[in-house]
């Protein structure tokens, strides 16, 4: 069983509609939690950052973890065609980039 | 304020050639992290370096694969002797102190490609 468990997709969406993007853990130390955006041929992009349990917004983007049953998700409203990338959740016991486990990420298709 | 800078983006290196990966971090960041992207699969840690020191190199193949980081200069990875399987997208990314509970960012990637 991997460490953290991320659908690939793809997940096609039309323009505006609500997207929820989810990753499962087995690890129960993990304790940051992030999303990362990645458009093609690109490096990661840090969209957000959680520690512990708990949501968190920025704009149209939410993050949600559930330390409990080892859930995150994070949320998309009003989708737009420029959302369309790969969207990989991450997570550490330790600050930092240090040992982060990545998710194999989610690809993103929004549709204008 | 620059980001990471990795360089080359694209590398093309003969099997059992040697291939040079080079990360200089965000100024002001003390800490090096280098990851490798296999196609559709996520990010895989291979080495945690700060100036000077190897910190954690669990992620590194146990042959061929080194890493430094000089007190002087940009961070390096080295792969000796490149193998077909070596050809993948490397990420550095690098964070100021991770006792600060800050997170890390991304350089743009090496795709190193082994024909």
């Amino acid at each position: 069983q991997k460490e953290v468990e991320q659908d690939p997709g793809p997940l096609s969406v039309p323009e505006g509609a609500i997207v929820s993007l989810n990753c499962t853990y087995s690890n129960s130390a993990f304790q940051y939690f992030m999303w990362y955006r990645q458009y093609s041929r690109k490096g990661p992009e840090l969209l957000m950052y959680t520690y512990s349990s708990g949501n968190k917004e920025d704009g149209r983007f939410t993050a949600q973890v559930d330390k409990s049953s080892k859930y995150i998700s994070l949320f998309i409203r009003d989708s737009q065609p420029s959302d369309s990338a790969t969207y990989l959740c991450a997570m550490s016991a330790l600050a930092g980039g240090f040992k982060t486990i990545f998710g194999a990420g989610t690809r993103l298709f929004v549709k204008a | 304020n620059a980001g990471v800078m990795q360089n080359p983006r694209h590398l093309v290196r003969r099997r059992g050639q040697e291939a040079r990966l080079r990360c200089s971090p965000m100024k002001g960041h003390s800490h090096v992290y280098w990851y490798r992207q296999l196609p559709e699969e996520g990010l895989k840690f291979m080495v945690y370096l700060q100036k000077e020191n190897i910190i954690d190199e669990s992620g590194m193949p146990k042959e061929r694969f080194s890493a430094e980081f000089p007190k002087e200069g940009p961070s390096i990875l080295r792969i000796q002797q490149v193998v077909r399987g070596d050809s993948a997208a490397y990420f550095c990314a690098s964070s100021p102190d991770r006792e600060q509970n800050t997170e890390a960012f991304f350089g743009q990637g090496t795709r190193l490609t082994v024909v």
